[in-house]
């Protein structure tokens, strides 16, 4: 099974709008570690937000938020304001650290921001 | 610059030859992970060091691979005798380790291997 699924291949957002990108996982563990990454062009994976499995409230970061429900299995990414910058892939991933400790990647979504 | 550093940044090869890449990570960081990344996929985990120690290795990884990181600082990845099939984009990442969930990884800007 995967353990990090990626449904929308391809999103488009107006700027200055917010856009939701989803995210599901699956894990038996307790604890673990769910982050968002940005890849634009250029190729370099930027780290973005953290949610940990033990936090009540949702990650934000600036114009990132995380939209954390436990029971779903599902860490949503919603960015607020989209600018013409934001347009990239973007990586859901999961940690367990107390099972080996990889980082475990989704597939990717790719934004547009239309102007 | 203190962030993760990859060479070369890009690699031509003939299929059939060695090829070898560098990474650099974070000077405070003791684990270091390889990842490949082929287009429209997300990183695929290759293996990962605690240290000089290799400690994982995917069970994709066939043994033509092999990587090192001497005294637990730069870790070298090798192909021997590429294939077509290993044109990717090669990338490093690195991080703090131990069971806290919450360290994330910083990337390099990775290796794109062609094999011709």
């Amino acid at each position: 099974a995967q353990k990090i699924t990626q449904t929308q291949p391809g999103m488009f957002v107006q700027e200055k709008e917010a856009v939701t990108l989803d995210c599901t996982y699956d894990t038996s563990d307790q604890s673990y570690g769910l982050f968002w990454y940005k890849q634009p062009s250029s190729g370099e994976m930027i780290f973005l937000i953290y949610q940990g499995s033990y936090d009540e409230q949702n990650a934000t970061e600036g114009r990132y938020s995380l939209n954390f429900q436990k029971a779903r299995k599902s860490a949503n990414l919603v960015i607020s304001a989209s600018q013409l910058g934001d347009s990239a892939m973007y990586f859901c991933a999961m940690r367990e650290p107390n099972t080996g400790n990889q980082f475990y990647f989704g597939t990717g979504t790719s934004l547009t921001v239309i102007p | 610059d203190t962030g993760v550093s990859q060479n070369p940044r890009h690699k031509i090869t003939k299929r059939g030859q060695n090829v070898t890449f560098r990474c650099d990570p974070i000077s405070e960081h003791n684990r270091l992970y390889w990842y490949r990344q082929t287009l429209g996929q997300g990183p695929e985990f290759l293996t990962y060091f605690q240290n000089e120690a290799q400690l994982e290795k995917s069970r994709l990884l066939s043994d033509r691979f092999s990587a090192e990181r001497p005294k637990g600082s730069f870790s070298t990845l090798e192909i021997q005798r590429t294939e077509q099939g290993d044109s990717a984009m090669y990338l490093c990442a690195s991080s703090f380790g131990g069971t806290v969930p919450s360290y994330e990884q910083y990337f390099g800007p990775g290796t794109r291997l062609t094999v011709t």
